[in-house]
C-alpha cells in the first residue's frame, strides 16, 4: 500500500489522558499536514511540515497539541490532557510540493477517530 | 484571515437531476482543488484548476474556475446514487514563501433514488 497510513484508526480515551497518533505519508512526499474534522464540518487545518520543518501551527490549537516529524518521514501528533472537545477525526495528509503556482494536491489518510469520555 | 465559503450547505436531489455547488474565496487563489468525501470516509482528491476561467470535465462532473480566480463551481449532470457525499473545495493560503491549503465547509449531496 503506497497511500497515507494512519494509526490507530480508532482511540477511546478518558479525559485527562494523553494520546498519540502516527502518520506515514506517501514516501516521496515532502509536505505533511494534520487536519481535524468534526461531523458536518470541513477539514480544519492544524499544522504542516515541509520535510522535518514545522512551517505553521494553527492558532486554534492549544499548547496541549504537539506534532513532530523528526526525520522528515513519519509524523506524530500528541494531545496531552485530553478534553471532551478534542473528540474528532484527525486526518493526516501528504503532498509533493514544488511551488505555490504548481498546485499542491493533497492525499489524505483514512483518519484516526478520537473519542474522549 | 482568508476564508473559503461554499453554498449550499446541503442539497437533496432526485436521481437524474443536476447538482451544482459553488465555492468562493475572500482572496485570489493561485489554484483551487475539489475533494469528495463519502459518508464515513476521508476526503479524496478530484481535480485541480489553475488557470483563470479554466473548465475541466470528468465524465458527468464539470469544474470551473472563475475569471478572477476567487470562485469556482462543480456541476454534476444527471446525478446517480454513487454521487452521494460531501464535496469540498480547497485553496492555498499564500504566506511568504510557503502556503497551506484550507478547505471550505463542504456541500453535502443526497441523491434520492
Amino acid at each position: 500500500d503506497t497511500g497515507v497510513s494512519q494509526n490507530p484508526r480508532h482511540k477511546i480515551t478518558k479525559r485527562g489522558q494523553n494520546v498519540t497518533f502516527r502518520c506515514d505519508p506517501i514516501s516521496e512526499h515532502n509536505r505533511l499536514y494534520w487536519y481535524r474534522q468534526t461531523l458536518g464540518q470541513g477539514p480544519e487545518f492544524l499544522t504542516y511540515f515541509q520535510n522535518e520543518a514545522q512551517l505553521e501551527k494553527s492558532r486554534l490549537l492549544s499548547d496541549r497539541f504537539s506534532a513532530e516529524r523528526p526525520k522528515g518521514s513519519f509524523s506524530t501528533l500528541e494531545i496531552q490532557r485530553t478534553e471532551q472537545g478534542d473528540s474528532a477525526m484527525y486526518l493526516c495528509a501528504s503532498s509533493l510540493f514544488y511551488s505555490p503556482n504548481s498546485g499542491n494536491t493533497i492525499y489524505f489518510g483514512e483518519g484516526s477517530w478520537l473519542t474522549v469520555v | 484571515g482568508q476564508q473559503v465559503m461554499q453554498i449550499p450547505q446541503y442539497q437533496h436531489v432526485q436521481e437524474g437531476e443536476d447538482f451544482t455547488t459553488y465555492c468562493n474565496s475572500s482572496t485570489t487563489l493561485s489554484n483551487i482543488q475539489w475533494y469528495k468525501q463519502r459518508p464515513g470516509g476521508h476526503p479524496v482528491f478530484l481535480i485541480q484548476l489553475v488557470k483563470s476561467g479554466e473548465v475541466k470535465k470528468q465524465k458527468r462532473l464539470t469544474f470551473q474556475f472563475g475569471e478572477a480566480k476567487k470562485n469556482s463551481s462543480l456541476h454534476i449532470t444527471a446525478t446517480q446514487t454513487t454521487d452521494v457525499g460531501t464535496y469540498f473545495c480547497a485553496g492555498p493560503v499564500v504566506k511568504t514563501s510557503y502556503d497551506k491549503v484550507i478547505f471550505g465547509p463542504g456541500t453535502s449531496l443526497s441523491v434520492i433514488p
